[in-house]
């Protein structure tokens, strides 16, 4: 059974950092890309980050480039998002997600998410 | 930026009922679209992906057409466990935009 466990949530003041991990079990991990996905309160789904099997392809939201950074470890099947420079805005719950492909590119599974408050 | 438009914003219908969801996109996307289901308190889950293919699981119920800029979902007949809020995506390029949402009561 495919399983994506965030964590590392939690409240950060503006300017702060935080780190999310998201833990996948039930899969060969390092054969799917992946992303972070988020969900502001009151707002719809935002897409925030890809990155590909080895690494080396990473995509960002125009928002959080520059402040955030997406990488994994393949050796403990884990996806992270270091979250720097973090505004009110970037307030959200944040799910891990994996990317697959089948004639089109989709998010086939997802965690339960991860909640992050940025508030002074 | 490719824009995606849902419409409704929200629908209140009674069971056995027959719904439509439209989601425009701002250009051609060929068929790089899916649709997401989430329920209150969970996390999104995929329903059609590539415009019409039904993922694995989902029930017959829900069908996915369109292509270029107009796609729709239908739920064939609403049951009580479909109230969720309904998304659709686009993967056609980076980045991957979601629609605002579709609430989706009884």
């Amino acid at each position: 059974e495919v399983q994506l466990v965030e964590s590392g949530g939690g409240l950060a003041q503006p300017g702060g950092s935080l780190r999310l991990s998201c833990a996948a079990s039930g899969f060969t991990f390092s054969n799917y890309w992946m992303s972070w996905v988020r969900r502001a309160p009151g707002k719809g789904l935002e897409w925030v980050a890809n990155i590909e099997q080895g690494g080396s392809k990473i995509y960002y939201v125009d928002s959080v480039k520059g402040r955030f950074t997406i990488s994994r470890d393949n050796a403990k099947n884990s996806l992270y998002l270091q979250m720097n420079s973090l505004r009110v805005e970037d307030s959200a719950l944040y799910y891990c997600a994996r990317w697959e492909r089948s004639g089109s590119w989709f998010f086939d599974y997802w965690g339960q998410g991860t909640l992050v408050t940025v508030s002074s | 930026d490719i824009q995606m438009t849902q419409s409704p914003s929200s629908l209140s219908g009674s069971i056995g009922d027959r719904v439509t969801i439209t989601c425009r996109a701002s250009q051609s996307i060929g068929t790089h679209l899916n649709w997401y289901q989430q329920k209150p308190g969970s996390a999104p889950k995929l329903l059609i992906y590539a415009a019409s293919s039904l993922q694995t699981g989902v029930p017959s119920r829900f069908s996915g057409s369109g292509s270029g800029t107009d796609f729709t979902v239908t739920i064939s007949s609403l049951q009580p466990e479909d109230v969720a809020t309904y998304y659709c995506q686009q993967t056609s390029s980076t980045p991957e935009t979601f629609g605002q949402g579709t609430k989706v009561e009884i």
